[in-house]
């Protein structure tokens, strides 16, 4: 079956830059999305097709992929940013798989 | 804008079957896009169960599909989830979500508020 593989922690000072990663085999090959969600709320979609916002989503979100990794990126971290990131992807094997989370603490 | 509602028991029986229904408003499901089913176990990660479109195709994700039933009412503008002979292993947030407009591999960008469904006697 296939996994998609995260960290379960990930610390940034407010203002740095937290880089949230999601390996999976040939993962830079298909579609990545990414998904916020904050305790006790729905997830919300922050990035999809690797490096696309929806509308809404601030500029300090990016995303980028390469070969078995997709990584989100949050510039200039806000305390508001404090969340659970979730990655999303598919295999042939199935149509749609999430990585295992990683909690993001903003210090 | 799309919004999506869950409804349904919030607790069921070992053994016994779970139903959902999801409702959506301010989008006609007949335009298209997958519908989807994901769930969230306490305190873990989220999981795939499964995704719909208008016309009924269907996928599901292989570790759940004997025991799921996906299904669609496009004049209620709702879609459905079965889930049977459920164990505590089934207890469980519930989300649906509007998945991707040509194949159930895209993203979800609108989700409803969830559901907590708890599997006891």
């Amino acid at each position: 079956s296939y996994e998609l593989t995260q960290s379960p922690s990930v610390s940034v000072s407010p203002g740095q830059t937290a880089r949230i990663t999601c390996s999976g085999d040939e993962l830079g090959s298909k579609y990545a999305s990414w998904y916020q969600q904050k305790p006790g709320q729905s997830p919300v979609l922050v990035i999809y097709q690797d490096n696309k916002r929806p509308s809404g989503i601030p500029e300090r979100f990016s995303g980028s992929s390469s070969k078995n990794t997709a990584t989100l990126s949050i510039s200039g971290t806000q305390a508001m940013d404090e969340a659970d990131y979730y990655c999303q992807s598919w295999d042939s094997s199935i149509d749609v798989v999430f990585g295992g989370g990683t909690k993001l603490t903003v210090l | 804008q799309v919004q999506l509602q869950e409804s349904g028991p919030g607790v069921v029986k070992p053994s016994e079957t779970l139903s959902l229904t999801c409702t959506v408003s301010g989008f006609s499901i007949r335009r298209g896009y997958y519908w989807a089913w994901i769930r969230q176990s306490p305190g873990k990660g989220l999981e795939w169960i499964g995704s719909i479109n208008y016309s009924g195709s269907i996928s599901h994700n292989p570790s759940l599909k004997s025991r799921v039933t996906i299904s669609v009412d496009t004049s209620k503008n709702q879609f459905s989830l079965q889930l049977t002979s459920v164990t505590a292993a089934d207890t469980a947030v519930y989300y649906c979500a509007r998945g991707g407009s040509g194949s159930p591999d895209q993203e979800h960008d609108s989700w409803g508020q969830g559901t907590l469904v708890t599997v006891s006697s």
